[in-house]
C-alpha cells in the first residue's frame, strides 16, 4: 500500500500569509494526487485534482504542484474562510489513500 | 446536481454488522466511468478509504486491504443505491461514514453519518 505523509500536521498562520503544505508518497503516484479542504462537521471539499488542476469555483489563491512522490498545496494569501484541515489523497492501482491531514489554525 | 445521502442505524453493538446505504439522486449510478465508494473518519482523526463499486454492465469491487475481510459493498441499480456492510465491528469502527462518487479523486460526497459502536 502507498502511504501518504503530510507536513506539517498543524500550521499556525495569519490572514494574508502565504501557506505551503507538503504531501509525500511512499512510492510514485505520477500526478494522481488530489487536495481537499474540510471544515468541522462537513464533508471534504475537492480543491485540486491531478496534482495541479484547480476545481471549478475554487479561488485562484489555491494552487497545487508536484509529481511522482512530492507534492505541495499553496495558499497564496490566507483568508479567514481558509482556516480548516487539508488532506492530500492519491490513486494508484485501484487503491486510494489519504494523508493524515494538516490543520491550518489562526495565529 | 448530483447528490448522495447516507442512511442507516447510528448505533451498532460490538460484534454485529454495520449496514449503510447511499442513495444517489440527480444522476445514474449506472453511468460508466465512475466509482461509488465509502470513506470513514473516526472522531478527530483522518479519512480512510473503505472500498468501492464500479458498475458498467459488469460489476467490479475494490476494497482497502486492511478492511477487506470484513467489508462487503453491493449495488442496486434499480433503486440507484449502493450499500456497505462491515462485519464484526468494534469500538474502533466508530466513525462518520461518507459515500462518494469518484474516479481518481472524490468529487461528490454525501453529508456523512455518524455510526457509534457501543453496547
Amino acid at each position: 500500500d502507498i502511504q501518504m505523509t503530510q507536513s506539517p500536521s498543524t500550521l499556525s498562520a495569519s490572514v494574508g500569509d502565504r501557506v505551503t503544505i507538503t504531501c509525500r508518497a511512499s512510492q510514485t503516484v505520477s500526478s494522481w494526487l488530489a487536495w481537499y479542504q474540510q471544515k468541522p462537521g462537513k464533508a471534504p471539499k475537492l480543491l485540486i485534482s491531478k496534482a495541479s488542476s484547480l476545481e471549478s469555483g475554487v479561488p485562484s489563491r489555491f494552487s497545487g504542484s508536484g509529481s511522482g512522490t512530492e507534492f505541495t498545496l499553496t495558499i497564496s494569501s490566507l483568508q479567514p474562510d481558509d482556516f480548516a484541515t487539508y488532506y492530500c489523497q492519491q490513486y494508484n492501482s485501484y487503491s486510494w489513500t489519504f494523508g493524515q491531514g494538516t490543520k491550518v489554525e489562526i495565529k | 446536481q448530483l447528490q448522495l445521502q447516507e442512511s442507516g442505524p447510528g448505533l451498532v453493538k460490538p460484534s454485529e454488522t454495520l449496514s449503510l446505504t447511499c442513495t444517489v439522486s440527480g444522476g445514474s449510478i449506472s453511468s460508466s466511468s465512475y466509482y461509488w465508494g465509502w470513506i470513514r473518519q473516526p472522531p478527530g482523526k483522518g479519512l480512510d478509504w473503505i472500498g468501492n463499486v464500479y458498475y458498467s454492465g459488469s460489476t467490479y469491487y475494490y476494497y482497502n486491504p486492511s478492511l477487506k475481510s470484513r467489508v462487503t459493498i453491493s449495488v442496486d441499480t434499480s433503486k440507484n443505491q449502493f450499500s456497505l456492510k462491515l462485519s464484526s465491528v468494534t469500538a474502533a469502527d466508530t466513525a462518520v461514514y461518507y459515500c462518494a462518487r469518484h474516479v481518481a479523486h472524490f468529487d461528490y460526497w454525501g453529508q456523512g453519518t455518524l455510526v457509534t459502536v457501543s453496547s
